[in-house]
């Protein structure tokens, strides 16, 4: 049982490139999240899908674009990356509406803009 | 969101009993605790989570006042695999919204 699979795992990129980090869920999970973890910090939310077909802006949103491309796959894209991106990336999926039952997180992207 | 505050660090050896508590003075009527472990390298892992009175289940126990307003953590009998980022998080039932991670209780076990 994967759960949530992030790719890639590690990223260079100089100032200026584009990325699209991917993430896969086989949870069945309605909802999926992108969040970003600066170091010693907290992590902080860049975009959510609630359900298949709808996308929301979190906390931190610009400089980033998000497709849910089915119910399984939520990438997220940066179109012009800056090093203040420099992060460590965690996709999330949940089945919102279910008492117990939490937002399970992938291992993260890390993600070196130079 | 209800926001939380919960201490930067604490400290504690093997086989003792570590309490986090969380303080979150704003929760809604709706909104369930849940807490999270981060391990370094890793994505967050659910812990625990309640909305009122005490919970418990094989990893820990999470108490909840009358009032709400604030939840302990109990990690009972740490080892040094313990050693991790505890996340205190407020929200209307686990996953229907985004949740909020404050900077966590950076938990030291040591020998």
């Amino acid at each position: 049982n994967a759960g949530v699979t992030q790719t890639p795992k590690f990223q260079v990129l100089k100032t200026g490139q584009s990325m699209t980090l991917q993430c896969a869920q086989d949870m069945n999970h309605n909802s999926m999240y992108w969040y970003r973890q600066d170091p010693g910090m907290g992590l902080r939310l860049i975009y959510y899908s609630a359900s298949e077909g709808t996308t929301d802006k979190g906390e931190v949103p610009n400089g980033y674009n998000v497709s849910r491309l089915n119910k399984r796959e939520f990438s997220l894209r940066l179109e012009s990356a800056a090093p203040s991106q420099t992060s460590v990336y965690f996709c999330a999926s949940s089945d919102p509406g279910m008492w117990d039952q939490p937002q399970h997180f992938g291992d993260g992207t890390r993600l070196s803009i130079l | 969101l209800a926001k939380t505050t919960q201490p930067i660090s604490m400290d504690s050896y093997e086989g003792q009993e570590v309490n986090i508590t969380c303080s979150h003075n704003n929760i809604a009527t709706n909104d369930y605790i849940t807490w999270y472990q981060q391990f370094p390298s890793q994505g967050p892992r659910f812990i625990i989570q309640g909305y009122k009175t005490k919970v418990t289940n094989e990893v820990a126990s999470l108490f909840i006042p009358a009032d709400r307003k604030s939840s302990t953590l109990s990690l009972p009998r740490v080892s040094l695999s313990d050693t991790a980022v505890y996340y205190c998080l407020v929200g209307d039932e686990a996953g229907r919204r985004a949740l909020t991670f404050g900077s966590g209780t950076r938990l030291q076990v040591q020998p």
